[in-house]
């Protein structure tokens, strides 16, 4: 069964600030996929980035980046400098054979001005 | 290209009612997909189709029936809404191998 665990329910962070949101997946499948999706106060869920098992290299995007770890079967993600813009929920999730997506619970993160 | 679109944005249904929501998409897409979003649980797959005239069961499917009669279209309904099924119902849609499914805006039904 594939699982994916957002250990964090809640962040609280000053404008600024260095944050990261944490993201362990479980699957026995080789070849998966690996997302993250933000959820702001509007309610829609916006595509962020999208990584396949065999491509371990780190993404920059402006102030975001992702460090996808297979040997700790991790995929975090960070954003740099927040902004109050940021403040949203943020949901990892994993995409195996079947091509079903498998989601987090969801980390809530508050940036306070 | 609207991408996603799902009717209604927001229902209220007594115990015992019935409604379809209704997913639509411009983009071709193969694969359409039903979750719903609960406080503290992620979203959760209730059903999906792989292609017209297709459907299969997801994680969380019983109350629930869909229906695939068009390519572009996506029907989740509800035979006798229950207080349980309250909460927010996502469409989303893809293309073939491992495309990205994208999301519809969402659909906040409340069950009294």
């Amino acid at each position: 069964a594939q699982k994916v665990t957002q250990a964090q329910t809640e962040i609280s962070v000053v404008e600024k600030e260095d944050v990261t949101l944490d993201c362990v997946y479980e699957t026995r499948d080789t070849t998966y996929y690996l997302f993250w999706y933000k959820q702001p106060p509007s309610g829609e869920l916006v595509f962020l980035i999208r990584r396949n098992s065999f491509d371990e290299q780190n993404e920059i995007s402006g102030r975001y980046s992702w460090n996808f770890q297979k040997s700790t079967s991790s995929f975090n993600f960070t954003i740099t400098a927040s902004q109050v813009v940021d403040s949203a929920v943020y949901f990892c999730a994993l995409s195996g054979y079947g091509n079903k997506l498998v989601f987090g619970a969801g980390t809530i993160l508050r940036v306070k001005s | 290209n609207a991408g996603v679109t799902q009717t209604p944005k927001f229902r209220v249904l007594k115990t015992g009612q019935s409604m379809t929501l209704l997913c639509a998409q411009d983009m071709n897409h193969e694969y359409m997909y039903w979750y719903r979003q609960d406080p503290g649980m992620g979203l959760r797959l209730i059903h999906y189709s792989v292609g017209e005239g297709t459907t299969a069961k997801g994680e969380v499917p019983d109350g629930y029936n869909v229906s695939r009669l068009k390519k572009q279209n996506f029907l989740l309904g509800l035979e006798s809404a229950a207080p349980s099924q309250t909460s927010v119902y996502f469409c989303a849609s893809r293309g073939p191998g491992w495309e990205t499914q994208y999301f519809g805006p969402g659909t906040r039904l409340l069950v009294l």
